[in-house]
C-alpha cells in the first residue's frame, strides 16, 4: 500500500459546483498535513494546512479524520481558475514530507 | 516569507554533458532544503535533502549529486547526464525550526536531454 494515496481523477465539474477530494495515508504517526495546488508545468504551491479541528479559507475547507486516516479538501462554488492538480502532503515526524500523486480537477463553463 | 530562486528556468543539454542547477533561499535561516524531480504527468520524486551546511541525504541512487556550500544555497550536479535525467527539477525549502513545516518551492528548471 502506498503511503499517501489520492484518486488521480480527473474530476470534471461545471462552474459553481462543489467538489471534494480525499487523501488517505498509511502511517498512523503522521502529524502534519497540507494541501498544495499545482498548475500545469508549474511548481506546487501551498494551498492550506490541515488542522485537527478542520479549517476554512474562503471557498476551500480542509478536514482531517485521524481515525480513518484521511484528509479532505472541499471546494465550493468552483471557478474555472480552480482547474489544477491538488496534492496532499503528509509529514510523520521527520524532515521528509510524503506527497500524494495528485488529483486533477477540471472546471468547465 | 521565504523566496526560493532557481535558475535556469529551462535547459537543453546533450547526453553525457555535465549539469549544475543552483537554488538559493531568502527570508529564512537554517532552512531544510530539498531537490525533487517530476517526470511528465508523474508525481514528485525526492532526490536529495539537507538539514544543514554540508549535510546531504540521498533518497534515490543515481548519477546526480547535491551540495550545500552555504546555509541558503543548494546545488544539484551531474558529471554525465543520461536521457532519463530529463524532467522538471524543483528546489524546495522549509523552515528548520521544526520538522512539521510546509515546503515552499522555486519556479523549477525544465531539463531536456537530447
Amino acid at each position: 500500500r502506498k503511503e499517501v494515496e489520492q484518486d488521480p481523477g480527473p474530476f470534471n465539474v461545471p462552474e459553481g459546483a462543489t467538489v471534494a477530494f480525499n487523501c488517505t495515508y498509511s502511517n498512523s504517526a503522521s502529524q502534519s498535513f497540507f494541501w498544495y495546488r499545482q498548475d500545469c508545468r508549474k511548481e506546487p504551491k501551498l494551498l492550506m494546512s490541515v488542522y485537527s479541528s478542520g479549517n476554512e479559507d474562503g471557498r476551500f475547507t480542509a478536514q482531517l479524520n485521524r481515525a480513518s486516516q484521511y484528509i479532505s479538501l472541499l471546494i465550493r462554488d468552483s471557478k474555472l481558475s480552480d482547474s489544477a492538480t491538488y496534492l496532499c502532503v503528509v509529514i510523520a515526524g521527520s524532515y521528509i514530507p510524503t506527497f500524494g500523486r495528485g488529483t486533477s480537477l477540471i472546471v468547465h463553463p | 516569507s521565504q523566496t526560493i530562486h532557481q535558475w535556469p528556468a529551462t535547459l537543453v543539454q546533450p547526453v553525457g554533458s555535465p549539469l549544475s542547477l543552483e537554488c538559493t533561499v531568502e527570508g529564512t535561516s537554517n532552512p531544510n532544503l530539498y531537490w525533487y524531480r517530476q517526470a511528465a504527468g508523474r508525481g514528485l520524486q525526492l532526490l536529495f535533502y539537507s538539514v544543514g551546511i554540508g549535510q546531504i541525504s540521498s533518497e534515490v541512487p543515481q548519477n546526480l549529486s547535491a551540495s550545500r556550500p552555504q546555509d541558503r544555497q543548494f546545488i544539484l550536479s551531474s558529471k554525465k547526464l543520461l536521457l532519463s535525467d530529463s524532467g522538471f527539477y524543483l528546489c524546495a525549502a522549509a523552515s528548520g525550526e521544526s520538522w512539521d513545516q510546509p515546503q515552499h518551492f522555486g519556479d523549477g528548471t525544465r531539463l531536456s536531454i537530447l
